[in-house]
């Protein structure tokens, strides 16, 4: 069946170092993958998303990749905040305006 | 631009009981879906709306679970009777178009614990 997964349920790095989120989709048919950031209390918000067309792409201190042949997906996050601790989803589009969850990988930022 | 509101926050009932949700999209946004996350879980899509027409309900569970758009603009999620299972936050999204991706801006959810 569909489903899109995390390696890690939690990661833990060092205020400033870089951090690197893992995700594997099982769905080859997904053209279009997004990260979502959800903080505690709130909804999922969009960070950056990326096409089946493209390997790489980069927002602000965000970087998504995508490796088709392995079917996984990774969110870099450069120089690390505080404000960065959240619970960091990858999510596929399948068709049309679908989008199916991950079950999140919550990143703590250490001081 | 304001974003998705819900309401409300909180709520607490006891199994068998009813309870009721309310979401508005942001203005203009013609698609609107309602979600359900369990705890540790990701968003799961229960019902989506474009206008006021259901797109996909597959996964609601009927039996229980209603949910409508009157006017193509703010939406109710009602759960009658409630189970235990159904403690979980129903997160509200919407989006200017349909028939692609696009991205969804979600509300802040209603937690919902069934006791």
């Amino acid at each position: 069946g569909e489903s899109v997964g995390l390696h890690l349920p939690t990661l833990s790095v060092q205020e400033g170092d870089n951090s690197i989120i893992n995700c594997a989709y099982s769905n080859s048919a997904s053209d279009y993958f997004i990260w979502y950031k959800q903080e505690s209390g709130k909804g999922p918000q969009f960070i950056i998303d990326i096409r089946s067309n493209m390997d790489k792409r980069q927002g602000q201190r965000v970087t998504v990749l995508l490796n088709k042949t392995v079917k996984h997906l990774s969110l870099q996050i450069a120089a690390t905040q505080p404000g960065d601790s959240a619970v960091y989803f990858c999510a596929e589009n399948p068709h049309d305006d679908k989008i199916i969850f991950g079950k999140g990988t919550r990143l703590h930022i250490l001081p | 631009e304001a974003g998705v509101a819900q309401s409300p926050r909180y709520k607490i009932i006891e199994k068998r009981q009813s309870v009721a949700f309310w979401c508005n999209p942001i203005s203009g946004h013609a698609t609107l879906y309602w979600y359900q996350q369990i705890l540790g879980q990701g968003p799961k899509l229960l019902i989506q709306f474009q206008n006021n027409g259901v797109v996909d309900d597959s996964q609601l569970p009927k039996d229980r679970f209603s949910a409508e758009r009157l006017k193509g603009v703010d939406s109710t999620l009602k759960i009658q009777p409630a189970k235990l299972e159904d403690s979980a936050v129903y997160l509200c999204a919407s989006s200017y178009l349909a028939g692609g991706p696009n991205e969804q801006y979600f509300g802040p959810g209603t937690r919902l614990t069934v006791t």
